[in-house]
């Protein structure tokens, strides 16, 4: 089945400057990888998505690459305010999503 | 408003006692999702459902039951076989089973002391 890895964990950035996180997955059949940002207390939101067939995805000061060859993605987030501070998620699948371990960013003011 | 809406957002319990999760959607969307949220760890998925009347284990279904009568309502049991109930639950929809958007609830946060 599907595998899907998260990096960093934690990421501390200071407003203004850009945060990258990156996933890796493993099956090749994969088609369809959201990032998800999740709030303390509350459930994940979709913040963007991707699909197979485009290597590039971008909305506002958000953006996701694909890198199929070499199963990665990452979420790109420029000019970062406090309220970026939060739990993101990439998921990776195809019938079904499979999580990250998530990363905790924070955006210091 | 449409949405996903659990129930309840905490809920203690003691060890060895069912219990049981709501769930309902009035998103109109055929797929239902239970996953468990636990620290450090991403959400695992528990059951899904793609159809009324039809559901198929996830990764961690042990310890866990559901049922799918209606589309609006998958609601999760958590049994007394599951050796480490206490976590944060959260159900999600989508309109497709396949490479569709997902949305989640508030989740509830089960305690069994």
């Amino acid at each position: 089945g599907e595998n899907v890895e998260q990096h960093p964990s934690t990421l501390s950035v200071q407003e203004g400057d850009s945060a990258v996180i990156k996933c890796t997955y493993s099956d090749s059949a994969s088609n369809y990888f959201p990032w998800y940002k999740q709030e303390l207390g509350k459930g994940p939101q979709l913040i963007i998505d991707i699909r197979s067939n485009v290597g590039e995805k971008k909305d506002q000061r958000i953006a996701v690459t694909l890198n199929k060859t070499a199963k990665h993605f990452s979420l790109h987030i420029t000019e970062t305010q406090p309220e970026d501070s939060a739990v993101y998620f990439c998921a990776g699948g195809g019938n079904k999503l499979v999580f990250g371990a998530g990363t905790i960013l924070r955006v210091k003011s | 408003d449409g949405g996903i809406t659990q129930s309840p957002k905490y809920l203690f319990r003691k060890e060895g006692q069912n219990v049981t999760l709501s769930c309902e959607q009035n998103l109109n969307h055929d797929a239902m999702y239970w996953y468990r949220q636990d620290p450090g760890q991403g959400l695992r998925l528990i059951y899904y459902s793609q159809i009324v009347n039809d559901f198929q284990k996830g990764d961690i279904a042990e310890g866990y039951s559901v049922s799918r009568e209606k589309k609006e309502s998958f609601p999760l049991t958590v049994t007394s076989a599951q050796k480490n109930p206490t976590a944060f639950y959260l159900c999600a929809s989508s309109l497709q089973g396949q490479n569709t958007e997902a949305f989640f609830g508030q989740g509830t946060r089960l305690t069994v002391v």
